[in-house]
């Protein structure tokens, strides 16, 4: 079993729309969760750090699901800049980042 | 403030060839990280350096694959007698500590094809 599994997508969605997707990870240990973003395989970079009480960033929110071992994000007001791969990401009470394959959402105008 | 630097970011290396990526960290940066990136995969932690020292290589392959971080100068990442299930995008990070809220911050990537 991976230790981070994500829905690939592709979710495509019309400009304006609200998407929301999940990951789920095996390690019932992990401390810390991320949502990164990667554009064409560029370099990944934060997006959000996911806290138990759930947050919000703009139009981005996050929720974490410690008894379900879930984090999800969800997209309000979707913009085109909002087309990438989400990247959910778990650490340990170490360093190593265990990295999700990605959701591909692609904003259409 | 630069920010992570890799070089080079695209390497074309034939079967049996040597390839050595380059990563820089960030300024005032001790702690190295290097990720790999397969097609269609997530990234998977490599190897952990800080300066003169490997912390943890539980990544790397046991063969072919090599990393250093010297007192003077970038980290590399060695893979000898490269096969074509090398290529991939190989990514560094670098954090200025390790604990468990350090982000770490990720350079361009090197692209590796292997022909």
């Amino acid at each position: 079993r991976k230790e981070v599994e994500q829905d690939p997508g592709p979710f495509n969605v019309p400009e304006g729309a609200t998407v929301a997707f999940n990951c789920t990870y095996s390690n019932s240990a992990s401390q810390s969760f991320f949502w990164y973003r990667q554009d064409c395989r560029k370099e990944p970079k934060l997006l959000m750090s996911v806290y138990s009480s759930g947050n919000e960033d703009g139009r981005f929110t996050a929720q974490l699901n410690r008894a379900s071992q879930y984090i999800s994000l969800l997209i309000r007001d979707s913009k085109l800049s909002d087309s990438a791969t989400y990247l959910c990401v778990v650490k340990g009470n170490d360093y190593k980042l265990s990295f999700g394959a990605g959701t591909t959402v692609t904003v259409r105008a | 403030n630069a920010g992570v630097m890799q070089n080079p970011r695209h390497l074309v290396r034939r079967r049996g060839q040597e390839a050595r990526l380059r990563c820089s960290p960030m300024k005032g940066h001790s702690h190295v990280y290097w990720y790999r990136q397969l097609p269609e995969e997530g990234l998977k932690f490599m190897v952990y350096l800080q300066k003169e020292n490997i912390i943890d290589e539980s990544g790397m392959p046991k063969e072919r694959f090599s990393a250093e971080f010297p007192k003077e100068g970038p980290s590399i990442l060695r893979i000898q007698q490269v096969v074509r299930g090398d290529s991939a995008a190989y990514f560094c990070a670098s954090s200025p500590l390790t604990s468990g809220s350090d982000t770490q911050y990720f350079g361009p990537g090197t692209r590796l094809t292997v022909l």
